[in-house]
């Protein structure tokens, strides 16, 4: 299985803030996703992480709110901006290698907005 | 798009006694199929996949699932659960075609208590 680091693990920001999370894959991944898990919900996609291009977004997550960047290979980050508590939620990346693209998850950053 | 439902929201079973997850899926396209497993305030892991080939596919901690095509299921199963099997349980679906649209679309998870 492919390895996958973020941090923070969890935060407790202000509303207004914002809070930048890393992700940390081994060299085998070749696609990288952000997903979003709020209390007692299950995963959304919020996008797709292109390498050295604008990530592609999901239906109602817009670039403004949730700037993504993926500079290489192995490396992406997700911003929360002008956080409001309905951004509290657990922020999960993943990897995918090719041959069926099964994805392997990060242990997540679990944000409190206050 | 594809869809997935998770026909049970919980289960609680006792120790040692055998327990099937269900899931069920739609889609206009050949899917590949994940079981995935989340522990208390922990990220998810992956129990099983089934990508291809025999429909009775292992995963690791005893579990095994069964894709039918006809039913459009892929139910999760094991013989004899542990205390340790408590946790919230997620199946996935993601397009089979390949290239880059690997994006899984989940179904709302079911929780497994497994009371002593």
């Amino acid at each position: 299985s492919a390895v996958i680091s973020q941090k923070p693990s969890r935060d407790i920001c202000q509303r207004g803030t914002s809070l930048t999370i890393q992700c940390q894959v081994d060299s085998q991944v070749t696609m990288m996703f952000w997903y979003r898990q709020q209390p007692g919900q299950s995963l959304t996609l919020i996008a797709t992480a292109n390498q050295g291009s604008e990530a592609t977004y999901e239906s109602g997550f817009v670039i403004d709110k949730f700037p993504i960047s993926r500079p290489n290979l192995t490396f992406s980050t997700l911003t929360v901006s002008n956080m409001s508590p309905e951004d509290s939620s657990i922020y999960l990346c993943s990897g995918a290698r090719g041959g069926g693209g099964t994805q392997y998850f990060g242990p997540g950053t679990r944000l409190t907005v206050l | 798009a594809q869809s997935v439902t998770q026909l049970d929201s919980q289960v609680p079973v006792f120790e040692e006694a055998p327990v099937e997850l269900r899931c069920n899926y739609s889609s206009s396209v050949s899917v590949y199929l994940f079981w995935y497993v989340q522990y208390p305030n922990q990220g998810l892991q992956l129990l099983l996949k089934y990508l291809s080939g025999s429909t009775l596919v292992k995963g690791i901690n005893g579990f095994e699932a069964e894709f039918n095509k006809s039913q459009t299921s892929f139910h999760l199963r094991k013989p004899s659960v542990h205390i340790s099997d408590t946790a919230e349980y997620f199946c996935a679906v993601s397009e089979s075609s390949g290239g880059s649209n690997y994006k899984l679309t989940f179904g709302k998870g079911t929780l497994l208590t497994v009371n002593p």
